[in-house]
């Protein structure tokens, strides 16, 4: 079966362009969540979705950052414009339900670098 | 605000020993999950085991156990007959019972000697 897909798997970028990253939950899935990783933060959480509606979007650090969920099977996270403290690698998490419990499952992640 | 700490940032285990990697968090919730994950080299985030606050057995998953003192907001875990493929960041995380986001801690990193 395949997991959760994410594109690109490494992006670099110039400061001021827009960055789009893109994620493919796994077939059911009815939540989505976007976390962001950096060494000064950790991981945290950027939104999440549940049946393609925002739920959650406090941990968007900007205006700059977007994120849309346009149907059950896709969603994007754009910044516009970039800037160098946005390089972190970001991740695309599903799964079936919000609840607690019901397993958050990963995607590869992608490494963003903003030059 | 719930938090989520890991004291220590890298740990070391002999191949076939165990070792217990720390965890403790803040919470004013009496109902939620915590778990840990494993972030190999590759990036992927694995989920690694769980444990549900309400219940006081701890989890287990075959060399994977946790340590769950709810009082103390502790929740540590042991890994048995370690493995050099155990090698990895491992981070520990909390998670409202009615859903949200996952609260992780800093990571510990663990390394595997042969």
């Amino acid at each position: 079966d395949a997991g959760v897909i994410q594109s690109p798997r490494h992006e670099v970028t110039e400061m001021g362009q827009e960055v789009t990253l893109r994620c493919k939950p796994i077939s059911g899935h009815n939540s989505l969540f976007w976390y962001r990783q950096t060494m000064m933060r950790g991981l945290e959480l950027l939104i999440y979705f549940n049946n393609n509606v925002p739920i959650d979007d406090s941990g968007m650090p900007e205006d700059r950052f977007s994120a849309k969920m346009p149907n059950a099977s896709f969603s994007t996270l754009k910044i516009q414009p970039s800037e160098p403290r946005d390089s972190a690698v970001y991740f695309c998490a599903s799964s079936l339900g919000a609840r607690a419990y019901n397993e958050q499952f990963f995607g590869p992640g992608t490494r963003l670098t903003v030059l | 605000a719930q938090t989520v700490t890991q004291s220590q940032p890298e740990m070391s285990v002999q191949e076939a020993e165990t070792v217990t990697l720390s965890c403790t968090y803040d919470t004013s919730e009496s109902d939620y999950y915590l778990f840990w994950y494993k972030q190999p080299p590759s990036r992927q985030m694995i989920l690694v085991i769980r444990q549900e606050a309400y219940k006081q057995q701890n989890a287990t998953e075959n060399r994977f156990s946790v340590n769950f003192q709810k009082a103390a907001k502790s929740f540590s875990l042991k890994i048995s007959d370690s493995q050099l493929g155990d090698a990895a960041m491992y981070f520990c995380a909390y998670r409202r019972a009615q859903g949200g986001k996952l609260i992780f801690g800093q990571g510990t990193e663990l390394s595997v000697k042969p």
